[in-house]
This record gives C-alpha cells, sequence and structure tokens, in this order.
C-alpha cells in the first residue's frame, strides 16, 4: 500500500533552534516522487520542494534542507535557526501515479519567540 | 500571475441545501484537483481533471458530490443536498501535468459549515 506517515503530530521549539519534521513512506513503486508542502495560519498549501527516488542527493535551500534516504524510506525536513513565521502545518506528501499524490496527516510546528 | 481561485471562501448552510463551489486554475494548467480537508481525516483527493477530463474521482464521498470542468478555466464542485459531516475546508489545486509529477498549486480553500 502507498502511505506516508509524519509521525510527529505537533512539535513546539524555541525561536533560533534548529527543528526536523519526519517523513517515513510506503510505496511499491521504482519511480516515485515526494513533495514537502507548507500550509500556515492562512490556510492556503504552499509547494516547498519535489524529489524524484533516483536522486538522494540533500538539498539546501536557505534555512530549509531535506535529507532523503530511500534505505529508510525516509524524506525528512529541517529547518535550521527557526523563526516564528515558520510556524505553520507541513505535509509530506508521495505520488501515487499519473499526477494524483497522496498526503501524511502533516506536522504542526509552533515556534514560540 | 494570479493563483488559483476559489469563490466562496466561506460558506454557511442549512442541511439540505446545494452547495457550488467554484474554481479558477492558473492560466496554462491542464490538471486539477479537488481536495477536502478536515481534522479527523486529514487532506483527501476527491476527484482530478486533466485537460477538462475527470480521470480518476474515486475519492468522491458519495452520489451527493459531482464535479463539472466545462473548460480550461473553470470548475465547480456541487454537493446536493448537503449534510453537517460535509462540513470541511475544500481545496482547489491546479498543475501543469508533464511526463513526472508536476507541483501542485493550491487555491486558498473554501470553508463551508452545514448547519
Amino acid at each position: 500500500a502507498q502511505k506516508v506517515t509524519q509521525a510527529q503530530t505537533e512539535i513546539s521549539v524555541v525561536e533560533k533552534e534548529d527543528v526536523t519534521l519526519d517523513c517515513v513512506y510506503e510505496t511499491r513503486d521504482t519511480t516515485y516522487y515526494l513533495f514537502w508542502y507548507k500550509q500556515p495560519p492562512s490556510g492556503e498549501l504552499v509547494f516547498l520542494i519535489r524529489r524524484n527516488s533516483f536522486d538522494e542527493q540533500n538539498e539546501i535551500s536557505g534555512r530549509y534542507s531535506w535529507n532523503f534516504q530511500k534505505s529508510t524510506s525516509s524524506f525528512n525536513f529541517t529547518i535550521t535557526a527557526s523563526q516564528v513565521v515558520d510556524s505553520a502545518v507541513y505535509f509530506c506528501a508521495l505520488t501515487l501515479g499519473d499526477d494524483k499524490i497522496i498526503f501524511g496527516k502533516g506536522t504542526r510546528l509552533h515556534i514560540l519567540p | 500571475d494570479a493563483g488559483v481561485i476559489q469563490s466562496p471562501r466561506h460558506e454557511v448552510t442549512e442541511m439540505g441545501q446545494e452547495v457550488t463551489l467554484r474554481c479558477k486554475p492558473i492560466s496554462g494548467h491542464n490538471s486539477l484537483f479537488w481536495y477536502r480537508q478536515t481534522m479527523m481525516r486529514g487532506l483527501e483527493l476527491l476527484i482530478y481533471f486533466n485537460n477538462n477530463v475527470p480521470i480518476d474521482d474515486s475519492g468522491m464521498p458519495e452520489d451527493r458530490f459531482s464535479a463539472k470542468m466545462p473548460n480550461a478555466s473553470f470548475s465547480t464542485l456541487k454537493i446536493q443536498p448537503s449534510e453537517p459531516r460535509d462540513s470541511a475546508v475544500y481545496f482547489c489545486a491546479s498543475s501543469l501535468a508533464r511526463l513526472i509529477p508536476s507541483e501542485q498549486y493550491f487555491g486558498p480553500g473554501t470553508r463551508l459549515t452545514v448547519t
């Protein structure tokens, strides 16, 4: 079965701390894509990153970084030096084939000033 | 460029009434998705279209739900008759479908409350 698990329902950290959001997936496909989306308090989901199953290089974009490990079926997301504006719900997602994607339940991140 | 536009942003209706949610995808995008978000079930894909044709409606809860895409720039999701358990935030998203799965761009959502 295709599945995305975000075991951390809610995380609170103090501003400037680093925080890692976990994502574990299950798929029977050999080629697949993983995504991260951010849903700030305003409600709209914002695309952050897409990664294909053949590219295990870590990706860094400013304070954001992603660690993809096929061996453990994980695609974790780290925010370095967190800021209050990072407070949001973060979703990990996996392709189901065609253009369909399945979302995890999300991790609600609170950055405390 | 304008993003995905949804209307209305909020809808409060009484049980049994018909509800129509509207979506305008990003110009040039050829895939459109309708999602429902609730605390209990998270984000669920209801239906998606490619080039205005429904491709997969397996997520549509029951016959009370229907969706149309009469042209590339407009789609509707209709619930008739509505029930309190339909209360949720409904998102529309669009993408440019290519050989590889594309990122989806989401609208602001419609918060539906059925009393």
